[in-house]
């Protein structure tokens, strides 16, 4: 079975600085998508970047850059110059070559302190 | 272009109730998905529907049924609601379903049991 792991429940970081949110997984499938999503207290998910099981390259979009270690299977959310405005929950998740459905991690708190 | 929305926003109903939440996916998007969210359990997958067919369900009792109309709206219906069907029920949609597909997520529907 698949599964994620988000050991960071609550996280503070400074204003304009970066922080990194972990993320690993555990799954059998060779083919598979790893992404990120930002949760504010609205509720709606939004998507910041995504990670192929192929993707030899580290995925970068803006200031998310995720760090992918295929072999230790951990990808790991890297936010640099933090703003206030990056204060939400922070979801990681996995969609299987079956493609039907995210499996969903914990979740990290991330507090951005001016 | 309009991304997923949902309706209503907020539900109160009582023990007992059925309930039906309704999902517009994104113009053109095939694939809708349900997910439900609890501070307890996180968030978890429902059911995902593909051009009116269900392709795959999540672990979750038959009092949650689901379906989607040609026009590839959705509706989750809940039948004889206990205090632990209180969550947040978001709504994605994808246009493949394909693994590297990433999902757009409505603002979900915040439903309460008294």
């Amino acid at each position: 079975a698949q599964k994620i792991t988000q050991t960071q429940p609550g996280m503070f970081v400074q204003e304009k600085e970066a922080v990194t949110l972990d993320c690993t997984y555990d799954t059998s499938d060779q083919s598979y998508g790893l992404f990120w999503y930002k949760q504010p207290s609205s509720g709606e998910m939004i998507f910041l970047i995504y990670q192929g099981s192929y993707d030899e390259q580290n995925a970068t979009e803006g200031r998310y850059s995720l760090n992918f270690q295929k072999a230790r299977k951990s990808a790991n959310l890297v936010i640099s110059a933090s703003q206030l405005g990056d204060s939400a929950m922070y979801f990681c998740a996995m969609r299987d070559n079956t493609g039907n459905q995210f499996y969903f991690g914990t979740g990290t708190s991330l507090t951005v302190i001016p | 272009k309009a991304g997923v929305t949902q309706t209503p926003r907020y539900l109160i109903k009582t023990r007992g109730q059925q309930v039906t939440l309704s999902c517009s996916p994104i113009s053109g998007h095939r694939s809708v998905s349900w997910y439900q969210q609890t501070p307890g359990q996180g968030l978890q997958f429902l059911f995902e529907y593909f051009s009116e067919t269900q392709r795959n369900k999540g672990n979750f009792p038959g009092r949650f049924s689901g379906r989607q109309f040609s026009n590839s709206r959705s509706e989750m219906n809940v039948s004889t609601l206990e205090l632990g069907d209180s969550a947040l029920y978001l709504c994605a949609s994808g246009s493949t379903g394909y693994y590297r597909e990433k999902l757009f997520f409505g603002s979900g529907t915040q439903l309460s049991v008294l």
